[in-house]
């Protein structure tokens, strides 16, 4: 079975902080697919980022970066110099290898950044 | 290009009556799944497709249907709507690989009375 955890159910930060979301998963699958969504106040699911399971080199975009680690099964997310527009509900997800398979969603973590 | 679109985005339905959600995407994608958002929850897989005629049921499917003739189009039907059915759904649509991202449309604001 697969499943996707994110610990932190929500998370408070002061504008400019660094802050990092975590993202565990499992899966028995070798070839596998990881993704993070952000869904801001207004409601749609935007997606951010995938990364192959083969694939380690950390992502950087911006003031977004992405550190995936197989040894540990976590694909967290950090955002640096956090503003005020990132406070949003931030979505892991796990694609398996199976043609056609369903994507599995963490619960979810709310981040809010205060000015 | 539209990507994934969804049709109405507000709906107040009474205990008892029937409707369906629209969705559509025009990327020809093969997936097509629906999923329901519970206030201050995750996402909750209802229904998916992998192509025009194949349909199956995710975590919650109790209490909708839903078809898939069109490569294009998955609604979403509630036969008859409870109060606990209140949600915002999310319809989403992806290629069938592994590799392929999922991208929703906007949601649907449901409320049984």
């Amino acid at each position: 079975a697969q499943k996707v955890t994110q610990a932190q159910t929500e998370i408070s930060v002061v504008e400019k902080e660094d802050v990092t979301l975590d993202c565990v998963y499992e899966t028995r699958d070798t070839t596998y697919y990881l993704f993070w969504y952000k869904q801001p106040p207004s409601g749609e699911l935007v997606f951010l980022i995938r990364r192959n399971s083969f694939d380690e080199q950390n992502e950087i975009s911006g003031r977004y970066s992405w550190n995936f680690q197989k040894s540990t099964s976590s694909f967290n997310f950090t955002i640096t110099a956090s503003q005020v527009v990132d406070s949003a509900v931030y979505f892991c997800a796990l694609r398996g290898d199976n043609y056609g398979q369903n994507f599995v969603f963490g619960p979810g973590t709310r981040l809010s950044v205060l000015p | 290009n539209a990507g994934v679109t969804q049709t109405p985005k507000f709906q107040v339905l009474k205990t008892g009556q029937s409707m369906t959600l629209q969705c559509a995407q025009d990327m020809n994608h093969e997936y097509m799944s629906w999923y329901r958002q519970d206030p201050g929850m995750g996402l909750r897989l209802i229904h998916y497709s992998v192509g025009a005629g194949i349909t199956d049921q995710g975590e919650v499917p109790n209490g909708y249907n839903v078809s898939r003739s069109t490569t294009e189009d998955f609604p979403l039907r509630l036969l008859s709507a409870a109060p606990s059915q209140t949600s915002v759904y999310f319809c989403a649509s992806s290629g069938r690989q592994a590799r392929d991202t999922q991208y929703f449309g906007p949601g649907t604001r449901l409320t049984v009375l």
